[in-house]
């Protein structure tokens, strides 16, 4: 059974302090993982996909990097407003495969 | 455009009371997915569509059925809420069944 792990379940950062998130993952094959942005009472924002081991994608303050068995988010001095839930969510390879997501991160970052 | 849109936005229903929920989509997306999402559990999926007059089961489908009559839209229904089927419900879409972009949610009350 595909499965996805996120940690820490929360994370508490000063603005400015730099940390990532990890998410791993058991699929037999890849076809895609994918991290999300959820802020309170919002639908997922889409933020990334990755698709090989060495893929790196960067969007602002984050940096999405994978492994052949986990993902990481990586977040360069980061400021309040980056303050949500961000999920990662994988894809195997066959067919029509739904997405399996993790249960998320929530990250808080302090002023 | 105006993406993904799910209506109603609130509901509260009675034990018993039967809804449906609308998802609509103006990106021409021929998949269409509909989750919902509880504390600590994450989001899960209870019904997907990989085209129109498709429809499959997920992880959680007892108690909802689906409809994809029409490409742009999508159609969740509870015959008869039961408590345990109170949560927000995310719809989401996808070109091509990986990225998926989500609507803003229905927070759904059952008493």
């Amino acid at each position: 059974e595909d499965q996805v792990t996120q940690s820490p379940e929360a994370l508490r950062l000063q603005e400015g302090e730099s940390s990532s998130l990890n998410c791993s993952y058991t699929v037999s094959g890849l076809r895609g993982l994918f991290w999300y942005r959820q802020d309170p009472g919002k639908g997922p924002e889409f933020l990334f996909t990755l698709y090989s081991a060495g893929e790196e994608k960067e969007k602002e303050r984050l940096k999405a990097t994978l492994t052949k068995k986990e993902s990481f988010l990586h977040i360069t001095a980061p400021k309040p407003e980056d303050s949500a839930t961000y999920l990662c969510a994988v894809q195997a390879p066959s067919g029509n495969t739904p997405l399996v997501f993790g249960k998320g991160t929530r990250l808080s970052v302090i002023a | 455009n105006a993406g993904v849109t799910q209506t109603p936005k609130f509901r509260v229903l009675k034990t018993g009371q039967s809804m449906t929920l609308l998802c609509a989509q103006d990106m021409n997306h021929e998949y269409m997915y509909w989750y919902r999402q509880d504390p600590g559990m994450g989001l899960r999926l209870i019904h997907y569509s990989v085209g129109e007059g498709t429809t499959a089961k997920g992880e959680v489908p007892d108690g909802y059925n689906v409809s994809r009559l029409k490409k742009q839209n999508f159609l969740l229904g509870l015959e008869s809420a039961a408590p345990s089927q109170t949560s927000v419900y995310f719809c989401a879409s996808s070109r091509q069944g990986n990225e998926q972009f989500f609507g803003p949610g229905t927070r759904l009350t059952v008493l």
